[in-house]
Order: C-alpha cells, then sequence, then structure tokens
C-alpha cells in the first residue's frame, strides 16, 4: 500500500518570504499522480497544485510551485512571496492512474505567516 | 456547478443517537469518497464509489457505520448508534473516472456526540 509522509508539523514564515513544505511516499507504482491541498480555517479543501509522475518538468501555479523528485521520492511544496492568506493546513496526497484508485493523504502541515 | 454539497455543515448529536451525513457530488462525476478527518489520524478514507457501487469500503470502521449511493447525485453516511469516538469533520469528495484531476472536496460536516 502507498504511504505518504510529512514529517514536519509546523512551520513558520515571513510575509513575502519563500517557504517549503516536505513530503516524501512510498509506493511501487511507475505512473501515479501527486497533489498539493490547501485547508484553511474554514476547512474547505483546496486542490493548490498537481504533478504526475510521467511528467519530469515540475508543475507550477502562479507562487506554488513542487520540486519532484522521483528516484527520492520526494515532493516538496514550494511558496513564493508567503501572503497572510497562506495560512492553513497543507496535505500532501498520492494516487494512483486507475479507475478504482483513491487519495491516500499525509498527516498535514501548518504553515503560519507572521506579518 | 454549485461544487460538492454536504449537509448539515454542523451536527450535534446525543451518544446512541442515529446520525445521517448527506452528500451530492458534482453533476457528472462518477467517483464519490467518504472522508473522515480527526486530529489524531488525520484524513482517513471511509469508503468509496464507482458509478454508484461500492468499491472498498475497508476504511469503514465499524458495523456502525454504512454508506449508500442510491444514484448519481447522492450519497448518505449513516452511523447507528453514535458515540462521542466518532466525533470528527467528515468530508465528502467526488472526482470524474479516470480524469487526472484531484478531487473536489465539500465543506464538510463537523460532527460532535456528546
Amino acid at each position: 500500500a502507498q504511504t505518504v509522509t510529512q514529517s514536519q508539523p509546523e512551520m513558520s514564515v515571513q510575509e513575502a518570504e519563500t517557504v517549503t513544505l516536505s513530503c516524501t511516499y512510498d509506493t511501487s507504482e511507475s505512473d501515479y499522480y501527486l497533489f498539493w491541498y490547501k485547508q484553511p480555517p474554514s476547512r474547505q479543501m483546496i486542490l493548490v497544485i498537481r504533478q504526475e509522475a510521467y511528467k519530469q518538468q515540475n508543475a507550477t501555479e502562479n507562487r506554488f510551485s513542487v520540486n519532484f523528485q522521483k528516484a527520492a521520492k520526494s515532493f516538496s511544496l514550494k511558496i513564493s512571496d508567503s501572503q497572510l492568506g497562506d495560512a492553513a493546513m497543507y496535505f500532501c496526497a498520492y494516487r494512483s492512474v486507475g479507475a478504482n484508485s483513491k487519495l491516500t493523504f499525509g498527516k498535514g502541515i501548518t504553515l503560519s505567516v507572521r506579518p | 456547478d454549485a461544487g460538492v454539497i454536504q449537509s448539515p455543515r454542523h451536527e450535534v448529536t446525543e451518544m446512541g443517537q442515529e446520525v445521517t451525513l448527506r452528500c451530492k457530488p458534482i453533476s457528472g462525476h462518477n467517483s464519490l469518497f467518504w472522508y473522515r478527518q480527526t486530529m489524531m489520524r488525520g484524513l482517513e478514507l471511509l469508503i468509496y464509489f464507482n458509478n454508484n457501487v461500492p468499491i472498498d469500503d475497508s476504511g469503514m470502521p465499524e458495523d456502525r457505520f454504512s454508506a449508500k449511493m442510491p444514484n448519481a447525485s447522492f450519497s448518505t453516511l449513516k452511523i447507528q448508534p453514535s458515540e462521542p469516538r466518532d466525533s470528527a469533520v467528515y468530508f465528502c469528495a467526488s472526482r470524474l473516472g479516470r480524469s487526472r484531476a484531484g478531487y473536489t472536496f465539500g465543506s464538510g460536516t463537523r460532527l460532535t456526540v456528546v
């Protein structure tokens, strides 16, 4: 079974600075999807960014980018120019490519942004 | 589209009572998932459906939990009888089949069993 590990429970960043959130996973599959979700205090789960394992190019969405290291099974999220609205819990997640696949989450990391 | 709609948003009930959580997936999405979120265990998948058929219910904690999807636009998660340890936020999410997209989550139901 696939597992997702987020070893840092909390992180803090100064507004306008850059922060990197770490995630590792374990799988025997060669093709899969990886995601980062954001959960603000409103508790809504918001998809931040997605990476397909067969793509070597790291995904980017505005201020959010990933560092995908397939051999190391590492998938970190970089947030540039941090904003107060980025304060939230962030979850890393894994999904196989099959039609009946399910999303497996890490424990999450709480990010605070200092003004 | 209104997104995934869950009701109620909050539910407070007494131990031993039956609780029913409801979910309306996004129209056209054929996969539906129920997750439970707690501080201790994080996000756990309880059960998921594909084309209204339960595919994997191995995450359902006990026989007190049951889920149904009578049609493509509605699903329920029932707890009978409820216990204080069932207190959590329950999320419903939907996805379009083999889509490479992630899931779309509802706003969740915060259940408190006293």
